[in-house]
């Protein structure tokens, strides 16, 4: 089984609200990475767990507040975010290691947008 | 710094016939990963091949093969008789050892296969 989900798969929300985007897998992965892409552009790295502990954050503004429950599940807390946070997001597991051997895979995301 | 570029914007053809499309990368590790991941419409990457920097050799998979040549830094994937379902866009992307968790992307490659 080499399946990430995610949900919602779409979501709207107000820049006052406070919502979760949530991803899940089951290949038994220990590292999980959180991207965010905008519309032609590459995914740009925001978070990775390795084990359950945040092991690198690309700066991202608090307005996104990650967790990891557990070895399976990743979570994206979003408040008082901005229309130019409106983008595709993406849950991504991998096998742990540092040496960057292993290949990702990928949910099929949850595309927000702020209004 | 590790970079990867990828020309080639968007890539128009018909139906039958073979496309390549082109992957530069740069990286001061000798030891390293080459990875092509598929994102059709509806938004998930897929990933296709993973190839480390010590294995040269070029690899066929159905009507997918990939030429990674280190003597110039380039690593291209061959679609041979394209079909409309290989519409999407096309990341090359780099991990290494200085890298290690974070995944380095190419700006994509669109390809349009009309039928």
């Amino acid at each position: 089984d080499t399946e990430v989900t995610q949900t919602p798969k779409h979501l709207v929300m107000g820049m006052t609200n406070k919502k979760s985007l949530k991803c899940e897998q089951h290949m038994g992965h220990r590292a999980m990475y959180w991207y965010k892409q905008k519309a032609k552009k590459p995914p740009e790295l925001m978070f990775v767990y390795s084990y359950e502990k945040l092991s690198i954050n690309e700066s991202v503004p608090s307005r996104f507040s990650p967790e990891c429950p557990n070895s399976s599940l990743l979570n994206l807390h979003l408040h008082a975010l901005q229309p130019e946070d409106s983008a595709l997001y993406l849950c991504a597991s991998s096998q742990p290691q540092t040496g960057g051997r292993y290949e990702q895979y990928f949910g099929p995301g949850t595309r927000l947008t702020v209004t | 710094a590790q970079k990867v570029t990828q020309a080639q914007t968007e890539i128009s053809v018909v139906e039958k016939e073979d496309v390549t499309l082109d992957c530069v990368y740069e990286t001061r590790d000798t030891t390293y990963y080459l990875f092509w991941y598929k994102q059709p419409p509806s938004g998930e990457l897929v990933f296709l091949i993973r190839r480390n920097s010590f294995d040269e050799q070029n690899e066929i998979s159905g009507r997918y093969s990939w030429n990674f040549q280190k003597s110039t830094s380039s690593f291209n994937f061959t679609i041979t008789a394209s079909q409309v379902v290989d519409s999407a866009v096309y990341f090359c992307a780099l991990r290494d050892n200085t890298g290690g968790f974070k995944t380095i992307f190419g700006a994509g490659t669109r390809l349009f296969v009309k039928a």
